[in-house]
């Protein structure tokens, strides 16, 4: 496989569940995103990975928890979440952590919470 | 508080003719431009981008022009053609620190043989 890979695709979800979103890139990339796009609102970057290390949060509540056990894979654990955190949840990856580098975005994960 | 802004959720052209989409933003540090194209049930992809050292970049059929001092940009498609038709998203970028793109709510862009 190329390029970055997210499953599932399709996630439904009650407030009470546990589930994680996967992430893979196979581009040799240093560093990993995770956005989420609501509907009719800007993609919003949640959690910036670089080598592993987290560099960025963004005051993302404490119900999303990522992980990244090695430069290509990136998991988003879900717990409690609320009808609200319905969204788009896409993974990047670029290069370097670094301004003017094209980011590759997976395909998504579409999370309904019910 | 937007920094990119899309005003335009929609646009329909005919194939052939051009398409323009529109961009404006709010903070005059943003000193790098990009635009990203999404395909229904696929992520984004990069698409063209300009550097605030220059007023306009072509590739193909594509071309970005920057007008800093009206803090707008714009995406040229000539001629547009049907396969064009997706959601184009225009982000922007400060060249400090890390990656940290913002971006536009998007423009879905409709071209009809």
């Amino acid at each position: 496989e190329t390029g970055v890979t997210q499953t599932p695709r399709h996630l439904v979800m009650g407030m009470t569940n546990k589930k994680s979103l996967k992430c893979e890139q196979h581009l040799g990339h240093n560093a990993m995103y995770w956005y989420k796009q609501s509907a009719k609102k800007p993609l919003e970057l949640m959690f910036v990975y670089s080598l592993e290390e987290r560099v960025e949060n963004n005051s993302v509540p404490s119900r999303f928890s990522p992980e990244c056990p090695n430069s290509s894979h990136l998991f988003l654990h879900l717990h409690t979440l609320q009808p609200e955190d319905s969204a788009l949840y896409l993974c990047a990856s670029s290069p370097e952590v670094a301004t003017n580098e094209k980011l590759f975005f997976g395909s998504g994960t579409q999370l309904s919470v019910l | 508080d937007q920094q990119v802004k899309q005003n335009s959720p929609s646009l329909s052209v005919q194939e052939g003719r051009i398409s323009i989409l529109n961009c404006d933003y709010t903070n005059s540090m943003f000193d790098y431009f990009l635009w990203y194209k999404k395909y229904p049930a696929e992520g984004p992809t990069f698409l063209i981008s300009i550097s605030s050292i220059k007023d306009k970049n072509e590739d193909g059929r594509f071309t970005v022009f920057l007008n800093k001092s009206a803090k707008h940009l714009s995406l040229h498609i000539v001629p547009s053609q049907p396969g064009d038709s997706a959601v184009y998203f225009c982000a922007a970028s400060l060249n400090t620190g890390f990656q940290k793109l913002v971006f536009g709510t998007g423009t879905r862009l409709l071209v009809s043989p």
